[in-house]
């Protein structure tokens, strides 16, 4: 039972435009978000997370948004350059702070 | 200076044979994990150490046995391996067990059992 997807396996964007990666959940007892971003051969790399008590957190070029009725979140980068492709993998925390992982979303970006 | 390092990066046995992976972070991170990635490329929690006390140990068959000599280090033997055992697998530190403690990964040990 997957209680956090990312329904897209594969995304393609030009380089300058925005990405939009998206993730849902099932558990409401989720109270920490993370995005992470895996290379070929190499182990994840955090990105940027996001509290339950916010909606929104930006770093430089990525904002992560978080819906909570609609237990959605989504990461926005932009503009996206050529370095940004990767798998990038949505996760979630609760009590203990065990990490339960999306499947992943493979972003191109193409120059 | 790698923060989280694991050991080998690459593992090829023979099944029924008993093998070794270890961690190592260099963060002064108090808790650290072993994450299992299968051929569907999903990440999954094993086994948390804190302060070398074991926290979490999720449905794991017990030929799986992790060892925490000091809180710098997580190895995982793994006892009479089996073909499903081929995955890749991640170790993971944090500063606390805490909630909204962020996870940092090593490079992942992959492992192929013939």
């Amino acid at each position: 039972d997957q209680q956090v997807k990312q329904n897209s396996p594969s995304l393609s964007v030009q380089e300058g435009r925005i990405s939009i990666l998206n993730c849902d959940y099932t558990n409401s007892m989720f109270d920490y978000f993370l995005w992470y971003k895996k290379y070929p051969a190499e182990g994840p790399t955090f990105l940027i997370s996001i509290s339950s008590i916010k909606d929104k957190n930006e770093d430089g070029r990525f904002t992560v948004f978080l819906n909570k009725s609609a237990k959605h979140l989504s990461l926005h980068i932009v503009p996206s350059q050529p370095g940004d492709s990767a798998v990038y993998f949505c996760a979630a925390s609760g009590y203990g702070n065990k990490l339960v992982f999306g499947a992943g979303t493979i972003l191109r970006v193409k120059s | 200076d790698t923060a989280v390092s694991q050991t080998p990066k690459y593992l090829v046995t023979q099944m029924g044979n008993d093998k070794s992976i270890k961690c190592e972070q260099n963060l002064g991170h108090d808790t650290m994990y072993w994450y299992k990635q299968d051929s569907k490329k999903f990440l999954k929690i094993m086994f948390s150490y804190n302060n070398k006390e074991l926290i979490i140990n999720e449905t794991v068959p017990n030929r799986f046995s992790p060892k925490s000599p000091d809180k710098a280090h997580l190895n995982l033997h793994i006892n009479s391996l089996e073909l499903g055992d081929s995955a890749v697998y991640f170790c993971a530190s944090s500063q606390q067990t805490g909630q909204e403690e962020t996870q940092y990964f090593g490079p992942g040990t992959r492992l192929l059992v013939l």
